[in-house]
């Protein structure tokens, strides 16, 4: 079956600009989680949704990020007026139910110059 | 607080040796998940393994295994006879909360790069 999709892949910002990243999870997955990786390290969290809830935001970096799940399945992270440290990949990952793995998507590499 | 730790930054090997990854992990919960990510060139996380904090029986998949001991807060990962397409970033993560109804996030150690050379 399909895994997790993001889109886009790549996304060159000029700093300043608002972003979109849309992740499709696997078809029936109830969580969703954002995570940001810097080059070189590992992932750190951002975000996380059951269904529609966004349960836990403790790890977005600012006010600037926002992440909306409306109807349980397509989530997306929206970064307003981008800054350089905002140049990362942006990992989803879902899983079906709780205290079960997390599915990676390919990530989106945006680059904010 | 939740930490993870791969001391093991980088690790070169030739082919057919045996490699042990490590991880040391720090946690307050007594519930709690520990799992294996491998990270290829290409980018995605491929997930390895799930162990609950239960279990501390080691477990074998193949060429991997892992070993878990709560009494030192480890989980460490062997591949044996490594082959040039084990060559990947290799992630150690926690999860936990899982009892306060929490967010099952995970918290990922740094990586450690592996190298097979043929």
């Amino acid at each position: 079956g399909a895994g997790v999709s993001q889109s886009p892949r790549y996304k060159v910002a000029k700093r300043g600009q608002d972003v979109a990243l849309r992740c499709d999870p696997i078809s029936g997955h109830v969580s969703l989680f954002w995570y940001q990786q810097a080059l070189g390290q590992g992932p750190e969290f951002l975000t996380y949704f059951q269904n529609e809830a966004q349960l836990d935001k403790s790890g977005l970096p600012s006010d600037r990020f926002f992440a909306e799940r409306p109807e349980g399945s397509v989530s997306t992270l929206k970064i307003q007026r981008t800054q350089q440290e905002d140049s990362a990949v942006y990992l989803c990952a879902s899983s079906p139910t709780r205290n079960y793995e997390q599915y990676f998507g390919p990530g989106t590499r945006l680059t904010v110059t | 607080a939740q930490k993870v730790t791969q001391a093991q930054t980088e690790i070169s090997v030739v082919e057919k040796e045996d490699v042990t990854l490590d991880c040391v992990y720090e946690t307050r919960d007594t519930t709690y998940y520990l799992f294996w990510y491998k990270q290829p060139p290409s980018g995605e996380l491929v997930f390895l393994i799930r162990r609950n904090s239960f279990d501390e029986q080691n477990e074998i998949s193949g060429r991997y295994s892992w070993n878990f001991q709560k009494s030192t807060s480890s989980f460490n990962f062997t591949i044996t006879a490594s082959q040039v397409v084990d060559s990947a970033v290799y992630f150690c993560a926690l999860s936990e909360g899982i009892t306060q109804g929490g967010s099952e996030k995970l918290v990922f150690g740094k990586g450690t790069k592996l190298t097979v050379n043929p």
